[in-house]
């Protein structure tokens, strides 16, 4: 099957600074993706998603951006908070005969100093 | 609040103790699923029901076993479990099967 990966397991970041989370994904027919974030005792929360006929998109504070050419997805958090202390997840879809289903990576912890 | 609630939080079961998690959601999502999340390792998808059937079982083992009695609720039920099993159990709903998930908060599961 196909599988998402993360570049860095942990990223440590002043509070205030802009981060910038990286996942690489392999099949290259993938069309659609979906960042989540983990707070501690939480499931995961949709954050920000992005089509392929898409290479950037913005929410509020995040953006996310789209590489085809070299399968490479990233989510930027402008001027992070320690509410953002959590783990992030990449996750693309993929299409089967037996039906669509999403594959997650193994997730980047993203934690805030003050 | 996610919109999908699951019950218990936190459950401890011996070897040879039957439970049930639950999950309910109200968002009028078609899909429902349950995943493993064990740590440094990513998610486990389990089972997938669309329109409450089930169709997706990803090779679980017979010990875990499915229900789905309508579109809003989900249980998993649990027999004779192994110690690897204890894991973060969540449930996701999808309107369809090509929608984002909505979470759950998990069954935080140890098998004593």
């Amino acid at each position: 099957g196909e599988s998402v990966g993360l570049h860095l397991p942990t990223l440590s970041v002043q509070e205030g600074d802009n981060s910038i989370i990286n996942c690489a994904y392999s099949n290259s027919a993938s069309d659609y993706f979906i960042w989540y974030k983990q707070e501690s005792g939480k499931g995961p929360q949709f954050i920000i998603d992005i089509r392929s006929n898409m290479d950037k998109r913005q929410g509020q504070r995040v953006t996310v951006l789209l590489n085809k050419t070299v399968k490479h997805l990233s989510l930027q958090i402008a001027a992070t908070q320690p509410g953002d202390s959590a783990v992030y997840f990449c996750a693309e879809l993929n299409k089967w005969n037996t039906g669509n289903q999403f594959y997650f990576g193994t997730g980047t912890s993203l934690t805030v100093i003050p | 609040e996610t919109g999908v609630t699951q019950t218990p939080r936190h459950l401890v079961m011996g070897m040879t103790n039957k439970k049930s998690l639950k999950c309910e959601q109200h968002l009028g999502h078609n899909a429902m699923y349950w995943y493993k999340q064990s740590a440094k390792k990513p998610l486990e998808l389990m089972f997938v029901y669309n329109f409450k059937e089930q169709t997706e079982n990803n090779s679980v083992p017979s010990r875990f076993s499915p229900e789905c009695p309508n579109s809003s609720h989900l249980f998993l039920h649990l027999h004779t479990l192994q110690p690897e099993d204890s894991a973060l159990y969540l449930c996701a709903s999808s309107l369809n099967r090509d929608s984002p998930l909505h979470f759950g908060n998990g069954t935080r599961l140890t098998v004593t």
